[in-house]
């Protein structure tokens, strides 16, 4: 079946650039997702790649996606302790069904 | 805000119980999907409506089911419930049409069972 997966932990100084990365497998995905969950919240997303896309930027944010690897990472520049949260990878592939990843733990050290 | 609501926030039952969650989508959002997160599963897909049916269903326990009702509002029901049934639980809902077609997610209930 499909699987996405990501490391579960990163630890960043301030202002540093954050990469966090995610592998998966299915090769009909059309979209990919990156969502962020603060502690005791929903997951909110942050930003969407079209699968035919290798690069979208979105200020403080980079998504770059490598479809022949199957890897997705998303940079976040300028990293703040408000960016501390875990960030969830998904997929779709235009049907009912949504892959996430395990998510990765962000902290953001001052 | 994402549109998407959840009562109650949190509840507390004890072991064998049966509880409802509730969801109201994004209006004219036909998806409803149901998840649970706990610390050793990360977010598991339970199930999916559209439109009132049941569209998918994933890693969800005979003694879980869910509904959702004319108006789109989707509950969840957990019967027999047991210490390891603790864990949040959260709704999404999807356009079902446009581009891109992703997911909102609720705030989450957040159930403990003691």
């Amino acid at each position: 079946g499909e699987d996405v997966e990501q490391s579960l932990f990163l630890s960043v100084r301030e202002g540093d650039s954050s990469v966090i990365n995610c592998t998966y497998t299915d090769s009909s995905s059309t979209y990919l997702y990156w969502y962020k969950q603060e502690p005791g919240a929903g997951l909110q997303l942050l930003t969407y790649i079209f699968s035919n896309m290798d690069m979208k930027q979105d200020q403080r944010l980079t998504v770059l996606l490598n479809k022949k690897d199957k890897h997705l990472s998303l940079r976040i520049a300028d990293t703040q302790t408000g960016d501390s949260a875990i960030y969830f990878c998904a997929e779709n592939d235009y049907g009912q069904n949504f892959v996430f990843g395990p998510g990765t733990r962000l902290s953001v050290l001052p | 805000d994402s549109g998407v609501t959840q009562t109650p926030k949190h509840l507390i039952t004890a072991t064998g119980q049966r509880v409802t969650l509730r969801c109201s989508p994004r209006s004219g959002d036909l998806s409803v999907y149901w998840y649970q997160q706990s610390l050793d599963q990360g977010l598991q897909f339970l199930i999916q409506y559209y439109n009132g049916e049941e569209r998918a269903k994933g890693n969800i326990l005979e003694r879980f089911s869910a509904q959702q009702f004319p108006d789109l509002h989707s509950e969840l029901n957990l019967s027999s419930l047991e210490l390891g049934d603790s864990a949040l639980y959260f709704c999404a809902s999807r356009r079902d049409r446009g581009d891109p077609d992703t997911q909102y997610f609720g705030p989450g209930t957040r159930l403990t069972v003691l």
